[in-house]
């Protein structure tokens, strides 16, 4: 059971080059969650959708766009990169209920991104 | 303004002394509490969590945490560290009313274990 992942591992981008984030969850769950990692700061929601077809914004949208095609899958954009988002990102899932195992995040291993 | 503060930056211990990381939060109301650990270049783990009852909830690797309504608190603790222990621990906090499970993060304590 491969849990969440997340694609690529490293990059590196120039000012103003795009790119995209590709997280996959094999949990059949619900919720999905992009969050930032920056050192101090903890994480920061980026933007989370909560069933195919839905996004909405988090805490630090800007610059970032995101998609959910397939329930599975959830997408984090750059247009046009900024130095300003050299961060590591993480992808997380979860779903909400009653069960021991709900409302609980389960995170993939980041995507480090560097814009020089 | 909800937030969640993790007052020390960085802890460190002796291997097999006590450790304890503190936690407060400001929200209007009890919210959903939880403890994450980060080890170097991982994503984050869950350790354990808080949602009702018993205010001292166990978690994994021997960890536990205390809720205390009265301080906003929930303090994570353990009796007796291990090197392996050494990592980023997170306090993260979800209002109970939230209905898309949104985690706000304290900025984390990094703990270092000494031999």
């Amino acid at each position: 059971n491969a849990g969440v992942t997340q694609t690529p591992k490293f990059r590196v981008l120039k000012t103003g080059q795009s790119m995209t984030l590709l997280c996959a969850q094999d949990m059949n769950h619900e919720y999905m969650y992009w969050y930032r990692q920056d050192p101090g700061m903890g994480l920061r929601l980026i933007h989370y959708s909560v069933g195919e077809g839905t996004t909405a914004k988090g805490e630090v949208p800007d610059g970032y766009n995101v998609s959910r095609l397939k329930k599975q899958n959830f997408l984090l954009g750059l247009e046009s990169a900024a130095p300003s988002q050299t961060s590591v990102y993480f992808c997380a899932s979860s779903y909400l209920g009653q069960s021991a195992g709900a409302n609980v995040l389960t995170f993939g291993a980041g995507s480090r991104l560097t814009v020089l | 303004a909800q937030s969640v503060t993790q007052p020390d930056i960085h802890i460190t211990v002796s291997e097999g002394a006590s450790l304890e990381l503190r936690c407060n939060y400001s929200y209007g109301a009890t919210p959903y509490l939880f403890w994450y650990v980060q080890s170097p270049g991982q994503g984050l783990q869950l350790l354990l969590k808080y949602f009702s009852g018993d205010t001292l909830v166990q978690g994994i690797k021997g960890f536990e945490a205390e809720f205390k309504r009265s301080q906003s608190s929930f303090n994570l603790r353990k009796p007796s560290v291990h090197w392996s222990d050494a990592a980023e621990y997170f306090c993260a906090v979800r209002r109970a009313t939230d209905s898309w499970g949104k985690l706000q993060f304290g900025a984390g304590t990094q703990v270092v274990v000494t031999p």
